[in-house]
Order: C-alpha cells, then structure tokens, then sequence
C-alpha cells in the first residue's frame, strides 16, 4: 500500500523569507500524481500545487514550487516571499494514476508559522 | 460557481444521538469521497462513490456509520449511535473523471459528541 510521509510536524519562517516542506512517498507504481494541500484555519482544503510523475518538469505556481525526485520518492514544497496568509496546514498527498478513480492519500501535514 | 456544500458546520450531540451530515458535491463531478479528520489520525479516507455507488468504504470505522449518495447531487453520512470517540471534523469533496484527479473539498462539519 502507498503512504506518504511528512517528516517534519512544525516549520516557521521569518515573513519574505523562503521554507521547504518535506514529504516522502512510498509507492510501487510509475505513474501517478502528487499534491500539496493547504489548510488554513478557517479549515477548507485548498489545492496549492499538483505534480504529474511522467513529468520532469518541476511545477511552479507562483510563489510555490516543488522540486520533484522521482527516484529519491520525495516531493518537497517551496514557499518563497512568505507571507503572513501562508500560516496553515500544508498536506502532501498522492494518487495512483491507475484507473480512473482513486482515492488521494495524505501525509499527516506540516503546520507552517509565519513570523512578521 | 458554488463549491462542495456541507451541513452543518457545527453540530454538538449527545453520545447515543443519531448524527446526520449532509454533502453537495460540485455539479458535474462523478465521485464523492468522505474524509475524517483528527489530530491524531490525520486525514482518513471513509468511504467513496463514484456516480452514486459506493466503491471502497473499507475505512468505515464499523457498523455505526453508514453513507449513502441517492443521486448525483447529495450525499449523507450518518452516524448512530454516535459515541464520544466520532469527535473529529468530516470533509466531503468531490471531482471529476480524468486529469490528475485533484479533490475539491467543503468546508467541513465540525463534529462533537459529549
């Protein structure tokens, strides 16, 4: 069974300044899709960024990127120009690409504290 | 557009009550995946349907909760009798067939079972 893994329970970084969230997967699959999620405190997911494993492409949107180690099986985010609105629960999460259907699992999240 | 709609946002029970949460996923999207959410657990799959079946409810704590999606734009998750361990927050989001399969969630109900 796949399992995504986020190492580090709490993160903070100084306003304008950039931080990395990690995360690690386990999977015996080649094709799938990566995301990070973002949970503020008002509580609704949000979809920060999404990775296609067939891609080498690192994604970017914005301020956020992600760098994208296929064979290391990581997938970290990179916040740069952090602002204050970027205090919240970050999730990793991954789906198979195999049928069409399948459920996202998640990592346990990152609380992510931006300090002005 | 309006996003996945949940109901209620809050809802505080007595353990033994019959708990009832309500889900309208996005219009047009085909599946619809129940999540319970602790600081414990994180984020657990509970049950999915794609187009009004049921597909994996493995993570169905027991027999006590029960989901059912009568048609393509409503769904329920009901809880009886509920206990005091049933605290968490339940998300309902929902997607479309195709691309990368991203979820849309709602915003939650808040669930608190004295």
């Amino acid at each position: 069974a796949q399992t995504v893994t986020q190492s580090q329970p709490e993160m903070s970084v100084q306003e304008a300044e950039t931080v990395t969230l990690s995360c690690t997967y386990d999977t015996s699959e080649s094709d799938y899709y990566l995301f990070w999620y973002k949970q503020p405190p008002s509580r609704q997911m949000i979809l920060v960024i999404r990775q296609e494993a067939y891609k080498q492409q690192n994604a970017t949107e914005n301020r956020f990127s992600v760098n994208f180690q296929k064979a290391a099986k990581s997938f970290s985010l990179k916040i740069s120009d952090s602002q204050l609105g970027d205090a919240a629960m970050y999730f990793c999460a991954y789906r198979s690409a195999r049928g069409s259907q399948g459920n996202l699992i998640f990592g346990k999240g990152t609380k992510l504290s931006v300090k002005p | 557009d309006a996003g996945v709609i949940q109901s209620p946002r809050h809802e505080v029970t007595e353990m033994g009550q019959e708990v009832t949460l309500r889900c309208k996923p996005i219009s047009g999207h085909n599946s619809l995946f129940w999540y319970r959410q602790t600081m414990m657990r994180g984020l657990e799959l509970l049950i999915y349907f794609n187009n009004n079946v049921p597909i994996d409810d493995s993570g169905m704590p027991e027999d006590r909760f029960s989901a059912k999606m009568p048609n393509a734009s409503f769904s329920t998750l009901k809880i009886q009798p509920s206990e005091p361990r049933d605290s968490a927050v339940y998300f309902c989001a929902s997607r479309t067939r195709g691309g990368s399969g991203e979820l849309f969630f709602g915003e939650g109900s808040r669930l608190t079972v004295l």
